[in-house]
């Protein structure tokens, strides 16, 4: 079965700083991969969605990235973070039935 | 494009009672999957069910059974016998399976139980 690892469970980062989330998967071989953003109390807003290596779809445009330099890594950036991205992060993966999701990590831009 | 409506911010619900948590989706392709998740104070996503557009039964896991009214694109969570360890959001998703189309989410719906 498939699992989702993702870190770190909770970042405080000052705005203009730089970001990196990674996620990387278990038990699968060329995910479907995605990253999702739940502001406080909200719905999950999807932000980035891989079908394979160095393939990349951006949903909203912001000062996010995404990259996917390896079939079960899936990397979030930011060269400068501003307020309006604290969040939560959570990473999922497609799998043969279903979705996984990893346990997610709680920013705070101060 | 695909697009999946919650229209219940919150929910009360008694210990031991049932409750229905709704949802709509809209979607062209003719093949596609409904998911519900709960997501309690910790954050993570819990999957509940799953529903093919192709099913044709109801979909039951335990004390969760969807109530799928594909004419009136209608997918609503019912839940039995409420415990207070339900208490949690609840997201109603959807996939079209045509193509590499992401899942997409509803805004969710708050469920409280109450003893």
């Amino acid at each position: 079965s498939q699992t989702i690892h993702q870190w770190p469970a909770t970042l405080v980062q000052p705005v203009g700083s730089p970001l990196s989330l990674e996620c990387t998967v278990e038990g699968t071989s060329n995910p479907n991969l995605y990253w999702y953003r739940q502001a406080a109390g909200r719905g999950l807003q999807l932000l980035f969605y891989s079908v394979g290596i160095g393939q990349i779809s951006s949903e909203v445009p912001q000062n996010l990235s995404a990259s996917r330099p390896q079939d079960r890594q899936f990397i979030l950036s930011s060269k400068k973070l501003l307020l309006s991205d604290s969040g939560f992060y959570l990473c999922a993966g497609q799998g043969s039935y279903g979705y996984t999701f990893g346990s997610g990590t709680r920013l705070t831009v101060v | 494009a695909q697009k999946i409506t919650q229209t219940q911010p919150g929910m009360f619900v008694q210990e031991k009672e049932a409750v229905t948590l709704d949802c709509t989706y809209d979607t062209s392709d003719p093949s596609y999957g409904l998911f519900w998740y709960k997501q309690p104070s910790s954050g993570e996503m819990i999957f509940l069910i799953y529903q093919g557009s192709y099913d044709q039964q109801n979909a039951t896991e335990g004390r969760y059974s969807l109530n799928f009214q594909k004419a009136r694109k209608s997918a609503n969570l019912v839940i039995s016998a409420s415990q207070l360890g339900d208490s949690a959001m609840y997201f109603c998703a959807m996939r079209e399976v045509g193509g590499n189309t992401p899942l997409v989410f509803g805004k969710g719906t708050r469920l409280s139980v109450i003893a």
